[in-house]
Formats: C-alpha cells, structure tokens, sequence
C-alpha cells in the first residue's frame, strides 16, 4: 500500500514571497504518478501540477514548480511570487501507473493549510 | 460545459436513516470515486467505479454502499450503519487506459447530523 505524508500541516508566506510545501511518499511501485491538488474556501478541488515519475525533469507550470527527487521519495512544491488566490488547503497525492483497465485510484496526503498574507 | 455535479451541497441525517447523495458527470469519463474529508485528514477513498455495473470498496467502505447503473451516474448511499457521517463528501472522475489524466472533483456534498 502507498502513504502520503505531508508534515506541515500550516504555512504562512508574505505575497509575493516564494514558499515551499514539502511532500515524502512510500511505495515499492516504479511506475507512478504524483499530483498537487488546492481547495480553496470553496472546498473546490483544483490540479495545480502533476510529475510522471519516469520523467526526471522537474514539472513546471506558471508559478508553480515540483522538486522530485525519486531515490528520496520526496516530491515538494515551490510557490513563487506568492498571490492572496494562492491561500487554500493543498494536497499531494500519489497514483499508480495504470494497467489497461484500471482507473486513477488517488491517495492523499493529510494537507497543508497555506495563508497567503498582504 | 462539462463537469461533474454532485447534490444537495448540504444535507442533514437523522438518527438511523439512509441519505443518498448524487453525483452526475458529462465527462465521459469511465470510473467514478467517492471521497470522503474530515478536517486534518485529507481525502480517503470510499468506493470506485471503472465501469458501469462494477464497483470496488475503497479504504473505508463500512456504513456506504453505492450504485453504477449509468455511465454517468454514481450515487452514495450513507446508510445507518456509518456511525460517524459527519463530513465532506467529494466525487471524482477519470478516464481509464494508459493515461495519466488526473481526476475531475465535484464541488462537494457536506453532510451534518440532526
């Protein structure tokens, strides 16, 4: 079975500030995908970025970027130029590659409570 | 637009009733989950569909059952044997097959006890 664990449950960042949320994972499985999801207020659930684990190439998008580091099963997110939209729950979780057939069976990690201060 | 729709956005449960919520998607999309959220605890998975008329427990299935009649459609059913109901409850879709498409969520169904 695969466990997510984030170990911040609560970080702050000044706008326009660059923060990072950190996220370790354990699996036996090569063949995987990890995401960042964000709920804001709404308890909207969001996909922020995602990172194919085969791929050693860092994800990107926008302003936002992942550090994988797969021997570490480490997997963090890096806010940059902080924005008051940003504030909301953030998940990482962890999927395995799929077979023909099978779905994207998702598992979350507890959360990180960001609040974006002006 | 398509999406995934999920009703009511809030119920309420008396003591020993069956509730069921609704959850709807125009995705075409093939398997179908239910997630549940408590505070502080992220997301855990109910059931899961991959396809209609098929359905698997997912890590905390006691007290739920569901349905997949339709394609587009899977219903939860929180039954008076879940004994702590009170929660978050988010549905999700996906594609199937080699891809690493992400899930889509609904916008949630909060569910309190009377």
């Amino acid at each position: 079975a695969q466990t997510v664990t984030q170990s911040q449950p609560e970080m702050s960042v000044q706008e326009a500030e660059t923060v990072t949320l950190s996220c370790t994972y354990d699996t036996s499985e090569n063949n995987y995908y990890l995401f960042w999801y964000k709920q804001p207020p709404s308890r909207q659930m969001i996909l922020v970025i995602r990172q194919e684990a085969y791929k050693q190439q860092n994800a990107t998008e926008n302003r936002f970027s992942v550090n994988f580091q797969k021997a570490a099963k480490s997997f963090s997110l890096k806010i940059s130029d902080s924005q008051l939209g940003d504030t909301a729950m953030y998940f990482c979780a962890f999927m395995k590659g799929r077979e023909e057939t099978s779905g994207s069976r998702l598992t979350f990690g507890e959360g990180t409570q960001l609040t974006v201060n002006p | 637009d398509g999406g995934i729709t999920q009703s009511p956005k809030y119920l309420f449960r008396k003591e020993g009733q069956n509730v069921t919520l609704s959850c709807e998607q125009n995705l075409n999309h093939d398997a179908m989950y239910w997630y549940r959220q408590d505070p502080g605890q992220g997301l855990r998975l109910i059931y899961y569909s991959q396809i209609v008329n098929d359905f698997q427990k997912g890590d905390i299935a006691e007290g739920y059952s569901v349905s997949r009649e339709k394609k587009e459609s899977f219903p939860l059913t929180v039954t008076s044997a879940q004994k702590n109901p009170t929660a978050f409850y988010l549905c999700a879709s996906s594609t199937t097959g080699l891809s690493n498409q992400p899930q889509h969520f609904g916008d949630g169904t909060r569910l309190s006890i009377l």
